[in-house]
């Protein structure tokens, strides 16, 4: 069966510190991963997806598929990085499901 | 710009109330999810559909139902609300074969 983990519920860094933060899959098809964030007050929307391997507001996300993770950095923290980051495999099925992981609030100290 | 609008940000009933949560999208989604988002759980499939009248169980179906009459609008209903179904539940939308959906703001429901 498909499943996320995201092992830190919280990481809280000062701003210029760097920023990774975990996810592990399993999956026994070839995955698709994204992640999404959630900005105070705002809906979740996504942030970035392995398949495009682009940088969004600094951030970059690899996939390792000997080590099933998508783990999501960035080299230097910003305030407004601060957000609640999920984790996401797409099951390539049908209706594209997503399964998510349970989270990571990141906080960015000045 | 994709819009999913929910009907309500905040709700609060009480115990054995039949709860609607709508959902309505603009830009023609096939694809349309109920979640509920809970914290260390993350967002849990409740139900998608993937068409008019179709629908499919997902993670966490118990407690509720769902109903897509027309393409635009999917929505959960809690046949009899409990005190555990208190979350706050997200409605989101895709095109079909593709893995990006899109978010409505959620509705936070209380059940007292």
């Amino acid at each position: 069966a498909q499943r996320v983990t995201q092992p830190e519920k919280l990481l809280s860094v000062f701003k210029g510190a760097p920023v990774e933060l975990k996810c592990n899959y399993s999956y026994s098809g070839s995955p698709e991963l994204f992640w999404y964030v959630q900005y105070s007050r705002q809906r979740l929307q996504l942030l970035l997806r392995h398949i495009s391997r682009e940088s969004i507001k600094g951030f970059t996300a690899d996939l390792n598929k000997g080590e099933t993770s998508f783990h999501l950095k960035k080299p230097f923290a910003q305030e407004e990085d601060s957000a609640m980051y999920y984790c996401a495999l797409s099951h390539n099925n049908a209706g594209n499901m997503l399964t998510f992981g349970g989270g990571t609030r990141l906080m960015v100290k000045p | 710009d994709v819009k999913v609008t929910q009907s309500s940000r905040y709700l609060v009933k009480r115990t054995g109330e039949k709860v609607f949560l709508e959902c309505v999208q603009d830009m023609d989604h096939e694809n349309m999810f109920w979640y509920r988002q809970d914290p260390g759980l993350g967002l849990r499939l409740i139900y998608f559909s993937y068409d008019v009248k179709m629908k499919e169980k997902g993670d966490i179906p118990e407690g509720y139902s769902v109903s897509r009459e027309k393409k635009e609008r999917f929505s959960l209903i809690l046949e009899s609300a409990s005190t555990n179904q208190t979350s706050m539940y997200l409605c989101a939308s895709s095109l079909p074969g593709r893995s990006e959906q899109f978010f409505g703001p959620g509705t936070r429901l209380t059940v007292l």
